[in-house]
């Protein structure tokens, strides 16, 4: 099993261009979560979704959109980038809610994004 | 005030010794998490734990959940423990999906 898989791992965007980051995982978990981790700062939760076709906002939800069109995707998207969204971007899944498997979360390597 | 605090914020230690990071947090839990974040960037899970204590090798957990703390400890400490080890919090609240994440503690330990 490869686990859950970001693309790309890194990336530099120009003020105002859009991207994708996606976020794969092949363990069949309900729940996603997209994170941004800076400096000095505990990661923090963008959006989440517990469900296909289902999506929620986090902590710092502003600037960015998300979709869970199939269960193993959840995707991240940056319509106009600004240089507050430099960051390096994670990506999470777990198992639905269940006292035997109690919520671990399983993470991706990371995106480095830089906006100039 | 986070309401995720761990102590030290930087910890540097020889070979072999014992290493302890702390871990405080200001609300009501339903599980806590240890996390490991290595100098390459990748996150691992190392325990989740709602009470007592839990052991991993040569890493142990512990958690008093009156006194709001939890402790994540190494024994024989070895420099490829060096890494920033995270702990978060999950609310209380039934169903409550969503972590809330200390900002971690890197550990150096030299040869």
């Amino acid at each position: 099993n490869a686990g859950v898989t970001q693309t790309p791992k890194f990336r530099v965007l120009k003020t105002g261009q859009s991207m994708t980051l996606l976020c794969a995982q092949d363990m069949n978990h309900e729940y996603m979560y997209w994170y941004r981790q800076d400096p000095g700062m505990g990661l923090r939760l963008i959006h989440y979704s517990v469900g296909e076709g289902t999506t929620a906002k986090g902590e710092v939800p502003d600037g960015y959109n998300v979709s869970r069109l199939k269960k193993q995707n959840f995707l991240l998207g940056l319509e106009s980038a600004a240089p507050s969204q430099t960051s390096v971007y994670f990506c999470a899944s777990s198992y639905s809610e269940s006292l035997l498997r109690g919520y671990e979360q399983y993470f991706g390597p990371g995106t480095r994004l830089t906006v100039t | 005030k986070n309401e995720v605090e761990q102590s030290p914020q930087n910890l540097t230690a020889q070979e072999g010794e014992f290493i302890t990071i702390n871990c405080s947090y200001s609300v009501g839990i339903s599980a806590l998490h240890w996390l490991q974040q290595h100098p390459g960037g990748g996150i691992v899970s190392l325990f989740m734990l709602s009470s007592g204590k839990k052991k991993h090798g040569r890493l142990i957990a512990t958690i008093n959940i009156q006194e709001k703390h939890s402790s994540l400890h190494i024994t024989a400490s070895h420099p490829r423990d060096s890494a920033v080890y995270i702990c978060a919090v999950r609310g209380a609240n039934f169903g409550n999906e969503k972590l809330t994440f200390g900002t971690g503690t890197r550990l150096t330990i030299i040869p």
